[in-house]
């Protein structure tokens, strides 16, 4: 299975920074790595596919990157309603497999 | 608009089954997979397998393989979810999601709301 290593596990943050959540994967997965938010006791919504191509109705200050097997997902300027629980996950092999997730908490 | 309605909550003693569905409205179902996702009590997101529509073909994680089955009724655009030999460990959120591609990618578009399956003794 691939394995998906996301950092940090959680993260402090005031509104208004700049947030970088980072996931790692142990092989090579192409362009297939999404990313998701999720708030306590609601579904996960998705924010970014194919790595950079945002969902419509996600602000833009949300944006993705990769290199290599390193894909990053940015906050610029975070906003109260960003604190939430951030999910990656691929797409390019079975079963298609999350990272544990990044905690987003208001320092 | 695309809305996923799952079934309510389930509990169950361990051995037992349960089957959980995910009823569709505002797109074509056949048109998309159907993928299940699973999430114990604050644990992170698994992945269990889809259903595609059209043809009733499914892939299951290998986890899950023997023990889960995915199924649909076009007729009424709903999918289902069936997890038979329950144990404490299966006690979780599980989740429908919509499975979207297009030229830049794949992913889980539309989410269900989720069932909430308990077993307990």
């Amino acid at each position: 299975d691939i394995q998906l290593t996301q950092s940090p596990s959680f993260l402090s943050a005031s509104v208004g920074d700049r947030v970088t959540i980072t996931c790692r994967a142990s092989q090579a997965i192409g362009r297939y790595l999404a990313w998701y938010q999720q708030k306590p006791g609601k579904a996960p919504k998705l924010l970014i596919y194919g790595v950079s191509t945002l969902q419509s109705g996600v602000p833009s200050r949300f944006s993705g990157s990769e290199s290599g097997t390193e894909f990053t997902l940015t906050i610029t300027t975070l906003q109260p309603e960003d604190f939430a629980t951030y999910y990656c996950q691929q797409l390019s092999d079975y079963p298609r497999t999350f990272g544990q997730g990044t905690k987003v908490e208001i320092k | 608009q695309v809305q996923l309605v799952q079934s309510g909550a389930e509990v169950k003693k361990p051995g037992a089954s349960v089957k959980v569905s995910c009823k569709t409205s505002g797109y074509t179902f056949a048109g998309y997979w159907m993928h299940w996702v699973r999430q114990a009590p604050g644990q992170g997101l698994e992945w269990m397998g889809w259903i595609i529509p059209n043809s009733g073909e499914t892939k299951y994680a290998q986890k899950f393989q023997g023990r889960v089955t995915m199924t649909r009724d076009t007729s009424i655009n709903t999918a289902y979810m069936e997890l038979n030999s329950l144990t404490s460990d299966d006690t979780a959120m599980y989740y429908c999601a919509r499975g979207f591609l297009d030229s830049s990618g794949r992913s889980l578009d539309y989410w269900g709301q989720g069932t909430l399956v308990t077993v307990s003794s």
